[in-house]
């Protein structure tokens, strides 16, 4: 068991592009999380997966951002049309669990930089 | 919206002293949980605390809960250079239509040598 590992660690796009990141949960998982992270704030909740099906999907994202998780597996997040406002280190976290006690195992994250 | 605020913001103190941060949140919760963040990194769980529960431990943890006051502490004893890290708590949100875990803003611990 290798933990959650994300894909890239880093990200430096142009505003304007699009930007796709990967998500690999621990394998037994079942639930699969993605946040968001600026400079000196806490991670802020964006959507989560459990199995394939996406269940919450949070107000803070917007239409330029869509989650996938195919198989249930790993997870992709992509931004469309990218912002400076998106810049931000983008965090993944899987639970094997229900309701509310889950304790989440976090990637090493992906650090977009939109220039 | 936040729901849980940690204090201090930031905190320094020297290695081999006890580090005490505070957790308060605004709506009645299930549970709280903490995570320790080492910069540029993840998160790791630390610890959760159910509502029906005042103090928990684990090794050099000790995490109390006091819902009549609607806040949580985090006591690191004898700490550790490897200690230097941001500590988050974490609540369920206020309602099912919210976001999911909420998190703080966290505080800064720095231990110095």
């Amino acid at each position: 068991d290798t933990g959650v590992s994300q894909d890239p660690r880093h990200k430096i796009t142009k505003r304007g592009q699009n930007v796709t990141f990967r998500c690999d949960p621990i394998s037994e998982h079942n639930r699969l999380y993605w946040y968001r992270q600026t400079l000196g704030q806490g991670p802020e909740f964006l959507t989560y997966f459990q199995n394939e099906a996406q269940l919450e999907k949070s107000r803070l994202l917007s239409d330029r951002f869509s989650a996938e998780r195919p198989k249930g597996s790993f997870s992709t997040l992509e931004i469309q049309r990218t912002e400076q406002g998106d810049s931000a280190m983008y965090l993944c976290a899987s639970s094997w669990g229900q309701g509310e006690e889950d304790e989440q195992y976090f990637g090493p994250g992906t650090r977009l930089t939109v220039t | 919206s936040q729901q849980g605020e940690e204090d201090p913001q930031a905190l320094s103190i020297q290695e081999g002293e006890n580090a005490t941060m505070n957790c308060s949140y605004k709506t009645s919760i299930n549970n709280l949980q903490w995570y320790r963040q080492n910069s540029g990194r993840g998160l790791v769980h630390l610890i959760l605390i159910r509502s029906n529960e005042r103090e928990k431990h684990s090794g050099r943890l000790r995490v109390t809960l006091d819902t009549s006051k609607k806040s949580s502490s985090l006591l690191i004893t004898a700490s550790r250079a490897a200690d230097t890290a941001s500590y988050f708590c974490a609540t369920p949100p206020f309602t099912k239509r919210d976001d999911k875990i909420i998190f703080g803003k966290g505080t800064r611990l720095h231990i110095l040598p």
